[in-house]
């Protein structure tokens, strides 16, 4: 079982700030790494799928990088509507399973 | 626009199987291009993968919970449903149903508004 780490848990950062948001994964994912934004009382929002590409109608300003065991999720410059809780996911191919990183939730400095 | 919609009983009691459907509309259930999910999210906390399935009806299961889970698909009516059983307070959750988008089939692009089933005697 794959497993998937999260750093910081809580990151506190100013609007117009960059944010970098760390996942680890116990073992190579090679790039099947997703990250995914919740705010609130809503369903996860598809950021960033392939670790890098940028899903339809996000924001210039999110990117990710990384590929096998270690990903991250920039944030240029923070608006307000970024503040929210961020999870990563990894899919294994076969068997084909998913899992979610624990989150790591940004809020407003 | 594909929309998922998920519905079923928001309380169920413990020991008992908590049964829980997703309508699909703006799109067809039964197109052999996607497989469809079930995660869920106990209240404050992170999100868990339960399973999902194929077109062809295959399904995949999470380790943790195969044992008590079985998930169907109904074409007939553009739905795909999930049981679980023998539920205790710990499979209390914001259930939600998804597929994922069109152009990336290993992440969660198309999600439902989600359901809180709460499991209390």
């Amino acid at each position: 079982e794959i497993v998937m780490t999260q750093s910081p848990a809580t990151l506190s950062v100013s609007p117009g700030e960059r944010a970098t948001l760390s996942c680890r994964a116990s073992q190579s994912v090679s790039s099947n790494l997703a990250w995914y934004q919740q705010k609130p009382g809503q369903a996860p929002r598809l950021l960033i799928y392939g670790a890098s590409t940028r899903a339809t109608g996000i924001p210039a300003r999110f990117s990710g990088s990384g590929s096998g065991t270690e990903f991250t999720l920039t944030i240029s410059s923070l608006q307000s509507e970024d503040f929210a809780v961020y999870y990563c996911q990894q899919y294994n191919n076969w068997p084909p399973e998913f899992t979610f990183g624990p989150g790591t939730k940004v809020d407003i400095k | 626009q594909l929309q998922l919609q998920e519905s079923g009983p928001g309380l169920v009691k413990p020991s008992e199987t908590l049964s829980l459907t997703c309508t699909v509309s703006g799109g067809s259930i039964s197109s052999s291009s996607y497989y469809w999910g079930w995660i869920r999210q106990p209240p404050g906390k992170g999100l868990e993968w339960i399973g999902s399935i194929y077109y062809s009806g295959s399904t995949y299961y999470n380790p943790s919970l195969k044992s008590r889970v079985t998930i169907s698909v109904d074409t007939s009516k553009n739905q795909f449903s999930l049981k679980l059983s023998s539920v205790t307070a710990a499979d209390t959750a914001v259930y939600y149903c998804a597929r994922p988008s069109e152009v990336d089939s290993s992440s969660w692009g198309n999600w439902g508004q989600g359901t809180l089933v709460t499991v209390s005697s």
